[in-house]
């Protein structure tokens, strides 16, 4: 059982540089969230797809950033002009749609830390 | 608003000890999900339960156990006699109804001494 693949597991980029991290759900997952966590806090709610369609984007994601998932399977979430505020770890999550409790709980990856230099 | 307290920043035990983590929730939802997670040095967020707002039963699997009490709003998790392996961040998490996003707490580091 294949678990919710991030790469690269770490990024060290220089201020005003395009990073963009990939994220591979558990394969019969129809859901996926884009999650960002700071040293010392939970993870923030950033956008969740349903199949392609981005259906929520938390006021966090500023315009610098951008996330896809063009065929429904795997995302790509990108940031534009990276700042110091944005290290961070950006964490990926899937899940399968149900009716109430056959909502499946959402799986994580490791993870991608960002280091801006 | 919802909102997810972890009081507890760090809880320091010796092995073999009971350790109790505490959650105190807010919402004004009739209709949501109570989680926890755990998250190693590794970083990856692992799963270990989910609770639904209509469903108080306590519930206890291996040296896990969880207490849901609406009426302090408090989902709290006890590890009965701790483990070195049981060393990592812990996080408490809500989810309104549908809304599918989860709102964590700040976390509280478990270290457990050998």
């Amino acid at each position: 059982d294949t678990g919710v693949s991030q790469d690269p597991r770490h990024k060290i980029t220089k201020r005003g540089q395009n990073v963009t991290f990939r994220c591979d759900p558990i394969s019969e997952h129809n859901r996926l969230y884009w999650y960002r966590q700071t040293l010392g806090q939970g993870p923030e709610f950033l956008t969740y797809f349903q199949n392609e369609a981005q259906l929520e984007k938390s006021r966090l994601l500023s315009d610098r950033f951008s996330a896809e998932r063009p065929k429904g399977s795997f995302s790509t979430l990108e940031i534009q002009r990276t700042e110091q505020g944005d290290s961070a770890m950006y964490l990926c999550a899937s899940s399968l749609e149900g009716q109430g409790l056959k909502n499946q709980p959402q799986h994580f990856g490791d993870g991608t830390r960002l280091s801006i230099l | 608003a919802q909102k997810v307290t972890q009081a507890q920043t760090e809880i320091s035990v010796v092995e073999k000890e009971d350790v109790t983590l505490d959650c105190v929730y807010e919402t004004r939802d009739t209709t949501y999900y109570l989680f926890w997670y755990k998250q190693p040095p590794s970083g990856e967020l692992v799963f270990l339960i989910r609770r639904n707002s209509f469903d108080e039963q306590n519930e206890i699997s291996g040296r896990y156990s969880w207490n849901f009490q609406k009426s302090t709003s408090s989902f709290n998790f006890t590890i009965t006699a701790s483990q070195v392996v049981d060393s990592a961040v812990y996080f408490c998490a809500l989810e309104k109804d549908s809304s599918y996003k989860l709102i964590f707490g700040s976390g509280t580091r478990l270290l457990v001494r050998p």
